[in-house]
């Protein structure tokens, strides 16, 4: 079946380091991929999104890259802040609609 | 953007009671919802698919007697933990996908619903 791993964390970073937090995904046919956030107490939101292989999804300097011949939607951000600190969740949406997650990395930004 | 409510957002209560956890989509429609349980920093686990006006579809080892879900229109979903214990103690997060227009077929959460069972 279809599936997400992505990069165990906690990640913690200093202000203004360089983000990235890798994902693959096994699927069959060709899913769509997304990236949600999670501040805490809160639901997700969804974050960049690419719908078809070499598609880029950016948001709020956040950018990630549909690569299919490497099977990941690793997510990148050149310069984080402390508003950043947040648990990323990586997903894809397959054929038949139904949404798998990864198990979600933890990113701490420190002033 | 489209907006999912959660109500209420926490509860707490006694073992063996009932809780309903409402999910409502509040400025668009939506066929199905979807319904979320995730364990302290853990991912999120599908717990079931509602889809409105029918009986809605659990995910293996979910039970469905324990959670019951109603989806009686197209903007209310509802998850009822029937005689809920400790163990079901956890973060609800349901979703409901958007069938028509900009968004068509998208995904959007609620902010959760965090229930404590004493």
């Amino acid at each position: 079946g279809n599936s997400v791993t992505q990069m165990e964390g906690p990640v913690t970073l200093s202000e203004e380091a360089f983000l990235t937090i890798n994902c693959t995904y096994t699927a069959t046919g060709y899913p769509s991929l997304f990236w949600y956030v999670q501040y805490p107490g809160e639901g997700l939101q969804l974050l960049l999104k690419a719908t078809k292989a070499d598609d880029k999804g950016s948001n709020k300097g956040f950018e990630a890259t549909y690569r299919k011949e490497t099977t990941s939607f690793h997510l990148e951000k050149g310069s984080v802040q402390v508003s950043d600190s947040a648990v990323y969740f990586c997903a894809l949406k397959g054929s038949n609609n139904d949404m798998r997650f990864g198990a979600g990395t933890r990113l701490t930004v420190k002033p | 953007g489209a907006v999912v409510s959660q109500h209420p957002s926490w509860v707490i209560c006694k073992s063996g009671t009932s809780v309903k956890i409402e999910c409502r989509s509040l400025d668009f429609q939506a066929t199905t919802m979807f319904w979320y349980r995730q364990f302290p920093k853990q991912s999120l686990m599908l717990m079931a698919t509602s889809n409105e006006g029918s009986k809605a579809t659990y995910e293996q080892g979910v039970e469905k007697d324990k959670f019951l879900i109603n989806h009686a229109s197209l903007t209310l979903s509802t998850l009822t933990v029937t005689s809920a214990h400790p163990e079901d103690s956890s973060f609800y997060i349901c979703s409901a996908r958007n069938y028509r227009g900009r968004n068509y077929n998208e995904q959007f959460f609620g902010p959760g619903t965090r229930l404590t069972v004493l």
